[in-house]
């Protein structure tokens, strides 16, 4: 069985560009929450999609989006890039929506802003 | 306000002593808790998790946690910690009604050989 994937590993962007993170999620998992891990910090959820449609968000701007395709693997998109986007951007799978399944998250991908 | 909050930040103990790792929580009713671990180059791994029943829950790697209503906490403990046990420990929230984890700050644990 593999586990949540995610790439690139890492990634150096400047100001105002855009990013795209991507995510496989588990087998037969179909809901993927997305989560920014500044330094020090705890993990922030950003949002979840489940069966392709966003199904919660946290407080981020728009400019934040994503996207789940057929086979459940996401996507992260941040345009417009600032400095405090600088962070460990993490990837979670759980079998469905309900609160009490486990996610698991996966290695992370490592943005740095200049 | 629903929060999660890990009043330590850093804690250092000696290989072979106990531990215990605080968490309060402030929710209303009885929140989903979890505790996970995330060590230097891992994924955060779920170490255990509390929904209903048995306040006392046990996990991998020897862990157990404690769910108190009375005192909002979800303790997390280990009668004798090892050297591998060194990692950063997050207790998270979720209100059972909405997808989304609330993540405490963390505690960074550090063992002593």
């Amino acid at each position: 069985e593999t586990g949540v994937t995610q790439s690139p590993t890492h990634l150096i962007k400047t100001r105002g560009q855009q990013v795209t993170l991507r995510c496989s999620s588990q087998s037969g998992h179909n809901t993927v929450s997305w989560y920014q891990q500044a330094l020090g910090q705890g993990p922030q959820f950003i949002f979840q999609y489940y069966r392709e449609e966003e199904n919660g968000r946290g407080n981020f701007p728009p400019r934040f989006s994503g996207l789940q395709f057929p086979n459940y693997s996401s996507e992260l998109n941040v345009n417009a890039l600032e400095l405090d986007d600088s962070a460990l951007y993490l990837c979670a799978s759980s079998l469905d929506r309900a609160g009490y399944n486990e996610q698991f998250f996966g290695p992370g991908t490592r943005l740095t802003v200049l | 306000a629903q929060s999660v909050t890990q009043p330590d930040i850093h804690i250092t103990v000696s290989e072979g002593a106990s531990l215990e790792l605080r968490c309060n929580y402030s929710y209303g009713a009885t929140p989903y808790l979890f505790w996970y671990v995330q060590s230097p180059g891992q994924g955060l791994q779920l170490l255990l998790k509390y929904f209903s029943g048995d306040t006392l829950v046990q996990g991998i790697k020897g862990f157990e946690a404690e769910f108190k209503r009375s005192q909002s906490s979800f303790n997390l403990r280990k009668p004798s910690v090892h050297w591998s046990d060194a990692a950063e420990y997050f207790c998270v929230f979720n209100t059972g009604t909405a997808s989304k984890l609330t993540f405490g700050t963390g505690t960074r644990l550090q063992v002593t050989l």
